[in-house]
């Protein structure tokens, strides 16, 4: 399957600094990306839909002055997280959608964020 | 009633049992089904996806689809040690988001 990378897999920060967190589609272009949150032993939870070139789609109740999604490339979609705080803390993982493969969707590896 | 429904478990079983996974779903709409298996602080790893009602068999995983019933099911043959993760299925349809269950967290003792 297609691979997707996330930079980087861990991450500790104090309180009030912002994290970016990078995620690439390595042998494909997706034209959307998505990042999603997953807190211990639930599901992932979608955060926002990234496409290339314009703004990302935000689910409900996620703030996006405080999760600012940028999909600049066809490969790359940035997430950072802006005045992190301990609730932040959490398991981030993006996703990229391959549009020539039946729109199959394949995952990063995660980002595990722990804010001080 | 959320979209996808999908037994959290946990389900322990020992090695070389056949293990059974299912989701119901309310959507009708949903035109594609996957499986994916999460290793603990991993991503999801996609192990299965289908578009039609019917089997798809690869290696010991076989995903079902029941359109009709709105259920799809993994089946997994001489499970393994390796094979102790947790499930997720989604589906979605058209270009739409993928909607997930919940997970099953599966052991396969050894």
């Amino acid at each position: 399957g297609a691979v997707v990378s996330q930079h980087p897999s861990r991450v500790i920060c104090k309180s009030g600094t912002s994290v970016k967190i990078e995620c690439r589609s390595l042998d494909f272009q997706a034209t959307t990306m998505f990042w999603y949150r997953q807190f211990p032993k639930q599901s992932l939870m979608l955060m926002a839909t990234s496409n290339e070139g314009s703004k990302a789609t935000y689910e409900q109740g996620v703030e996006k002055d405080k999760f600012l999604i940028n999909h600049a490339s066809l490969t790359l979609s940035t997430l950072t997280v802006t005045s992190a705080h301990p609730e932040d803390s959490s398991f981030y993982i993006c996703s990229a959608r391959d549009p020539f493969s039946y729109n199959e969707q394949f995952f990063g590896p995660g980002t595990r964020l722990t804010v001080l | 009633q959320k979209e996808v429904e999908q037994d959290p478990g946990p389900l322990s079983v020992p090695e070389g049992a056949i293990v059974s996974l299912n989701c119901t779903y309310s959507n009708s709409a949903f035109q594609y089904f996957m499986w994916y298996r999460q290793y603990s602080r991993k991503g999801p790893e996609l192990l299965m996806y289908t578009y039609s009602s019917g089997n798809k068999e690869d290696g010991r995983f076989t995903a079902q689809v029941d359109k009709s019933s709105k259920y799809i099911s993994l089946f997994i043959r001489d499970s393994q040690p390796s094979d102790s993760a947790t499930y997720l299925c989604a589906m979605f349809q058209g270009a739409q988001k993928l909607v997930f269950g919940q997970g099953t967290r599966l052991t396969i003792n050894p």
